[in-house]
């Protein structure tokens, strides 16, 4: 069974500049979460989406927004980028909204703002 | 606020030795606590405690929780080279705010040299 997969997994864009992140869970797994990762903070929930509906939301600007297909793929998109959006952005997947332990993580998008 | 803290930030030993790894937490409604291991990109999985005093245990690896003082350890005995990565702990709430979603440390940065 293929695993998680982000793309792009490099990006490099420019202050004031838009992006949209791409993840793919495992096939069956209706629910994707992304987490933001720095050096400084660690890995700080972004949100976590199920069956197309945002179940949870961390304390991240209105800049960073998100959504999920029918299909359990899902985008999240960081808008008017600031230097320390710099990151990488790991999304999440699991079968269903129950343990924790089964969820698995993607490779991220190491995105770059300059 | 929800919070987890994990020392130390850096460890850097040689091989054979063995190392204890520390998370403490504070996170209302709690469910579950988790270790990961990260090497390169994605967080791959290692333990899940909910009970207290129950030590987990696979290999060289081994943790236990203490729900009463709100830490759990994670020891690593005969370590190798291969153990080298970012030791993560995460905890998962049960309701409300926190449902769904894994606070983590930044994580212990583990060096084992041959």
């Amino acid at each position: 069974k293929a695993g998680v997969t982000q793309t792009p997994r490099y990006l490099i864009k420019t202050r004031g500049q838009q992006v949209t992140l791409s993840c793919s869970p495992i096939s069956g797994h209706r629910s994707v979460s992304w987490y933001q990762q720095t050096p400084g903070q660690g890995l700080q929930f972004l949100f976590e989406y199920f069956s197309e509906t945002q179940r949870n939301k961390g304390n991240f600007p209105g800049r960073f927004s998100g959504r999920q297909f029918s299909n359990s793929r899902s985008e999240m998109n960081v808008s008017t980028l600031e230097l320390g959006d710099s990151a990488l952005y790991l999304c999440a997947s699991r079968q269903g909204t129950g343990a924790m332990y089964e969820q698995y993580f993607g490779p991220g998008t190491r995105l770059t703002v300059t | 606020e929800d919070k987890v803290v994990q020392s130390p930030l850096s460890l850097v030993v040689h091989e054979g030795d063995t190392v204890t790894l520390n998370c403490s937490y504070e996170v209302t409604n709690f469910r579950s606590l988790l270790w990961y291991k990260q090497e390169k990109k994605a967080p791959t999985f290692l333990f899940m405690l909910t009970s207290s005093g129950i030590e987990k245990k696979s290999g060289r690896l081994s943790s236990i929780l203490d729900k009463k003082e709100l830490f759990s350890i994670l020891n690593i005995t005969a370590t190798q080279t291969g153990d080298s990565a970012i030791y993560l702990c995460a905890v998962e709430g049960r309701r409300g705010s926190t449902l769904g979603r894994l606070y983590f440390g930044r994580g212990t940065q583990l060096t084992v040299w041959p």
